[in-house]
């Protein structure tokens, strides 16, 4: 199996801030991995798939790069309603599997 | 758009079978996309469960997969989940979702929570 490690696990961070997390493959996934934003209660929904194109309806202000084995989401300016958990997951091969989560948290 | 709707019973009985459905509208169940079950026990991650084609060829985790059986109906435009033997470690939101493997946009249901307990 593919595994995904997500960093850091938490993060705390102000309104208007520039965000980025990271998620590493145990090995390469091309381009395969989609991010996804999770509120409490609520089903995930999905930002960013293959590592770098915007699901349509989310703002610009998310952006997915990388390939390989190493990606990352970048939120440009954070906005009050950004805080949630964020998970990545790989789409390359079954099983699929998801990181563990980046909670975000306000300052 | 494509939506996708979950339902089945909110309790299970422990050894029970736990089954769900997921209705898909806005798109075909018979397009050139795969179906996905997702858990999420509470407070923890997600957890991919498996996937079906409409050809009815089918993917699983190995981790369930002596449990797990998904379905396609294509007259009804749905697809199921059957999961045997469960435990209280089966307890979860239930989410289907399409095109989790795929280089395209994915889309989530809103999901169900199942409870496993006597």
């Amino acid at each position: 199996d593919i595994q995904m490690t997500q960093s850091p696990s938490s993060l705390s961070a102000s309104v208007g801030d520039r965000v980025t997390i990271t998620c590493r493959a145990s090995q390469s996934i091309n381009s395969y991995l989609n991010w996804y934003q999770q509120k409490p209660g609520k089903a995930p929904k999905t930002l960013i798939y293959a590592a770098s194109s915007l699901q349509s309806g989310v703002p610009s202000r998310f952006s997915g790069s990388g390939s390989g084995t190493d990606f990352t989401l970048t939120i440009g300016s954070l906005q009050p309603e950004d805080f949630a958990t964020y998970y990545c997951q790989q789409s390359h091969s079954t099983p699929y599997i998801f990181g563990q989560g980046t909670k975000l948290e306000i300052k | 758009q494509v939506q996708l709707q979950e339902s089945g019973p909110g309790l299970v009985k422990p050894s029970g079978t736990l089954s769900l459905t997921c209705v898909v509208s806005g798109d075909s169940i018979s397009s050139n996309n795969w179906w996905n079950w997702v858990r999420q026990p509470p407070g923890k991650g997600l957890e991919w469960i498996g996937e079906i084609y409409h050809s009815g060829s089918a993917n699983y985790n190995p981790s369930l997969k002596s449990r797990v059986t998904i379905s396609v109906d294509k007259s009804k435009n749905q697809f199921s989940l059957k999961l045997t033997s469960v435990t209280a470690a089966d307890t979860a939101v239930y989410y289907c979702a399409r095109g989790l493997g795929a280089s395209t946009p994915n889309y989530w249901g809103q999901g169900t929570l199942v409870t496993v307990s006597s």
